[in-house]
């Protein structure tokens, strides 16, 4: 069974530009993290969604960021316009609904370079 | 709030010693707690967990205690390997709050030296 899927697995990009990025989460799984990592800020969760509706996006950091999740099996997550300060490690996380969200399967993370 | 203490890294070791990562936590309500561990260039993975008091969670030679008269959680092995590098998170999930979120430590790296 193939566990999340993400891409691309590397991002360089210019400060300005406009990036995407995508995950595949596990078949039947109910719930959909973003998470990003820094070595400052360590794991941070951007939002969550719960058969495919945004639950918490208190964690997004501003209107740059947006996340869609248009239906079960794909979700994007988009910075526009990109900076710098979004360089990171982005994970896609899911999660069956009988675990109540709590065991999460992350994907392998998209690494992002913002020049 | 809810929030995770881990005990800072790295943590250095010859393989065969035996490892304990210190980690506390606070919650309002009644916790699940979670070992998630990281390899190098890899998302986390769950190591293993515990949902009540007194539950010890254990996977790959790997244990952990709940234990809420001390609200820790701290991750033991009796002799690592080499391929036990990698960054260890303490987590927890308070059943008392139905936002499902994981509230993460900050992560402990381990490398152990043959």
């Amino acid at each position: 069974d193939a566990g999340v899927i993400q891409s691309p697995r590397h991002e360089v990009t210019e400060m300005g530009q406009e990036v995407t990025l995508r995950c595949k989460p596990i078949s039947g799984h109910d719930y959909l993290f973003w998470y990003r990592q820094t070595m400052m800020r360590g794991l941070e969760l951007l939002i969550y969604f719960n058969n495919n509706v945004p639950i918490d996006d208190s964690g997004m950091p501003e209107d740059r960021f947006s996340a869609k999740m248009p239906n079960a099996s794909f979700s994007t997550l988009k910075i526009q316009p990109s900076e710098p300060r979004d360089s990171a490690v982005y994970f896609c996380a899911s999660s069956p609904m009988g675990s109540g969200g709590e065991t999460q399967y992350f994907g392998p993370g998209t690494r992002l370079l913002v020049l | 709030g809810n929030s995770v203490t881990q005990m800072e890294g790295p943590v250095t070791l010859s393989e065969e010693a035996f490892l304990t990562i210190n980690c506390t936590y606070t919650a309002t309500g009644y916790p699940s707690l979670f070992w998630y561990v990281q390899y190098p260039g890899e998302g986390l993975q769950l190591l293993l967990k515990a949902t009540k008091a007194d539950d010890k969670g254990s996977n790959k030679g790997f244990e952990a205690t709940y234990r809420k008269e001390t609200t820790s959680f701290h991750l033991e092995k009796g002799s690592v390997q080499v391929s036990d590098s990698a960054v260890y998170f303490c987590a927890l999930s308070d059943r008392m709050d139905s936002s499902y979120k994981l509230i993460f430590g900050s992560g402990t790296r381990l490398l152990v030296r043959p």
